[in-house]
């Protein structure tokens, strides 16, 4: 069990680029969950895959983002033309099933510029 | 009405004493409740989950869950230094459907004084 694992740790953009973030959840876990974090803030849920099937997605998540996750294995997160409202921590987490203990990764600080 | 409450603190507390933190839930139907710690500039680490009423003891840590009154408090014994962080609360919640994605809490923060 290595955890889950995201890349890349920082990202500093300048408004208006395209960025992209990769998650690479526990082996094992066939359910994957990106959420958003800003400052004395909880995380709040992005989005969710069982494998590689998106089943859920935020009303957080404008048009502007978009999540994969091929094969049901890694998964990526894109967030085009950022703002500076997109600066935050970018949370991964993976389960086993329903209920069951979400593990996060380190987390991608993303800062728009 | 937020769907997970906790107070942001800072709940502060002499080294060696008990903290105890709060939360509660809007959802009666919820059925699995979690509690992640989170150190400044670091990602949630998860400490204790707990499914059922009553409570539940880790070594230092004890979950205990009411449904009946939808709240979930976490105690931490014998409180360190090294405990001060933000504490995550976080409920699976039954409106959620089948996704097992977590509402959280905004956290409280704790200050263990030397």
């Amino acid at each position: 069990d290595t955890g889950v694992s995201q890349n890349p740790r920082h990202k500093i953009t300048k408004r208006g680029q395209n960025v992209t973030f990769r998650c690479d959840p526990i082996s094992e876990h066939n359910r994957l969950y990106w959420y958003r974090q800003t400052l004395g803030q909880g995380p709040e849920f992005l989005t969710y895959f069982q494998n590689e099937a998106q089943l859920e997605k935020s009303r957080l998540l404008s048009d502007r983002f978009s999540a994969e996750r091929p094969k049901g294995s890694f998964s990526t997160l894109e967030i085009q033309r950022t703002e500076q409202g997109d600066s935050a921590m970018y949370l991964c987490a993976s389960s086993l099933e329903q209920g069951a203990r979400a593990f996060f990764g380190q987390g991608t600080r993303l800062t728009v510029v | 009405q937020k769907e997970v409450e906790q107070n942001s603190g800072p709940l502060s507390v002499p080294e060696g004493a008990i903290a105890s933190l709060n939360c509660t839930y809007s959802d009666r139907g919820s059925q699995s409740f979690f509690w992640y710690r989170q150190y400044s500039g670091k990602s949630p680490e998860l400490i204790m989950f707990i499914y059922s009423n009553g409570d539940k003891e880790d070594g230092r840590f004890t979950a205990q869950l009411n449904k009946a009154s939808q709240y979930v408090s976490l105690l931490i014994r014998d409180s360190q230094p090294s405990d001060s962080a933000t504490y995550l609360c976080a409920v699976n919640m039954f409106g959620s459907g089948n996704t097992g994605k977590l509402i959280f809490g905004q956290g409280t923060t704790l200050q263990v004084k030397p």
